[in-house]
């Protein structure tokens, strides 16, 4: 079964600056994306950014980049030029490509890391 | 366009009642999800659609039923609420298998 870790329980960064958030994640699938969603107090759940395990280039959404490695089973979120609004739960997730392998589809959620953002 | 949307919003219920909670999407998306997320645990999968009139047990289904009569609808139940019912449920919708799940606001459940 796949596992996801998030070994950072809390993390906190000055505003305007850079901060990384790790992900490991335990799979014997070559197929599968990964994903950061982060959960501000509102509780919505809000996907960040999207990564498919074939692609070797890593995904970017404006400030949010990802440091994917496969071998290493790695998926860290880098936030740049952190803002007062990127205070949130961040979840990292993994999901299987294919149903057919006994995968039900669903995302499997790390246990999150609390980002706090200092002004 | 809604996109995903709960209701109740909050519950409070005592041990032994039965509630419903709706989950509706308004984005044609074939696969709905019913998970749960407890303090410390991140979310687990309860139930889950793959389209309408099909359902399948997901992580953590005991204590719930689903139904999904319609595409657009997907309902979670507890026949017997118990206080280890007490958590936060969201429920996602996406297109495909492999397409991006979208969540709803969440339903926040307490079990007294």
């Amino acid at each position: 079964a796949q596992t996801v870790t998030q070994s950072q329980p809390e993390m906190s960064v000055q505003e305007a600056e850079t901060v990384t958030l790790s992900c490991t994640y335990d799979t014997s699938e070559s197929d599968y994306y990964l994903f950061w969603y982060k959960q501000p107090p509102s509780r919505q759940m809000i996907l960040v950014i999207r990564q498919e395990a074939y692609k070797q280039q890593n995904a970017t959404e404006n400030r949010f980049s990802v440091n994917f490695q496969k071998a290493a089973k790695s998926f860290s979120l880098k936030i740049s030029d952190s803002q007062l609004g990127d205070a949130a739960m961040y979840f990292c997730a993994y999901r299987s490509q294919y149903l057919s392998r006994g995968s039900q589809g669903n995302l499997i959620f790390g246990k999150g890391t609390k980002l706090s953002v200092k002004p | 366009n809604a996109g995903v949307t709960q209701t109740p919003k909050f519950r409070v219920l005592k041990t032994g009642q039965s509630m419903t909670l709706l989950c509706a999407q308004d984005m044609n998306h074939e696969y709905m999800y019913w998970y749960r997320q407890d303090p410390g645990m991140g979310l687990r999968l309860i139930h889950y659609s793959v389209g309408e009139g099909t359902t399948a047990k997901g992580e953590v289904p005991d204590g719930y039923n689903v139904s999904r009569l319609k595409k657009q609808n997907f309902l979670l139940g507890l026949e017997s609420a118990a206080p280890s019912q007490t958590s936060v449920y969201f429920c996602a919708s996406s297109y495909g298998q492999q397409e991006t799940q979208y969540f709803g606001p969440g339903t926040r459940l307490l079990v007294l």
